[in-house]
């Protein structure tokens, strides 16, 4: 049973800084490319960011472009999101998502499981 | 606002049937393959229909997908009060290098 599991959310203000890790098991790992996607309070899903299976290929909302850094490392079979600059819109709860194909700039990607989500807020 | 377009909310009676429509443009569903998401109040979402039309595993045949040109539709048959539910739609768009949602549609069976 795929199982992934995100951590690492919490209470921080603006400007500073929060690294979301997202452990992943029950699948092979490295066969495919991991997803980053918010829900702020009340609100629709929102993609953030997207890695391929070799970290070869990274993608990014326009919202987080520059200030987010998505990472993962599959000898730890983990996803990480580095998120600097926070603002108070990037509140929200974080889903860590895993894509049905390798790389998902050459395939029809979709979402095929996904975690329980970490909540982040930005306040001072 | 989104850049696809789904109605904020459809209703109907318990057996009856509901279309949710998502739709979007060249770059996005017109070129590429659409998936649908169930997220059931306070859960995560969970994939509903991939590649326009099929069905993972353990959804039943009640909920299918169509496509056509920069439109795609969910249709949901028999409704029960468990399909009350925030439905979205959601692809890769080219042009942006991104994926993208729709704003999300929330089902409630009357």
């Amino acid at each position: 049973e795929v199982q992934l599991v995100e951590s690492g959310g919490g209470l921080v203000q603006p400007g500073r800084s929060l690294r979301l890790s997202c452990a992943g098991s029950g699948f092979t790992f490295d066969d495919y490319a991991m997803h980053w996607v918010r829900q702020a309070p009340g609100k629709g899903l929102e993609w953030v960011a997207g890695i391929n299976w070799n970290s070869g290929v990274t993608a990014y909302a326009v919202s987080v472009s520059g200030r987010f850094t998505i990472s993962r490392d599959n000898a730890k079979n983990s996803l990480d999101l580095q998120m600097n600059s926070l603002r108070t819109d990037d509140t929200a709860l974080y889903y860590c998502a895993k894509d049905a194909v390798l790389d998902f700039s050459n395939n029809y990607p979709f979402f095929d499981s996904w975690g329980q989500g970490t909540l982040v807020t930005v306040s001072s | 606002q989104s850049v696809l377009t789904q109605p904020p909310s459809v209703s109907a009676a318990p057996g009856q049937k509901v279309t949710i429509s998502c739709s979007g443009g060249s770059s996005n569903i017109g070129s590429n393959y659409v998936s649908w998401y169930q997220q059931l109040p306070g859960t995560a979402p969970k994939l509903l229909i991939y590649d326009n039309y099929k069905r993972p595993s353990g959804i039943p045949d009640r909920f299918s997908g169509s496509k056509s040109g920069t439109s795609a539709t969910l249709h949901i048959i028999g409704l029960q009060t468990g399909d009350e539910a925030d439905y979205y739609c959601g692809t890769w768009d080219y042009s942006l290098s991104a994926w993208v949602f729709g704003g999300g549609t929330k089902v409630t069976v009357l």
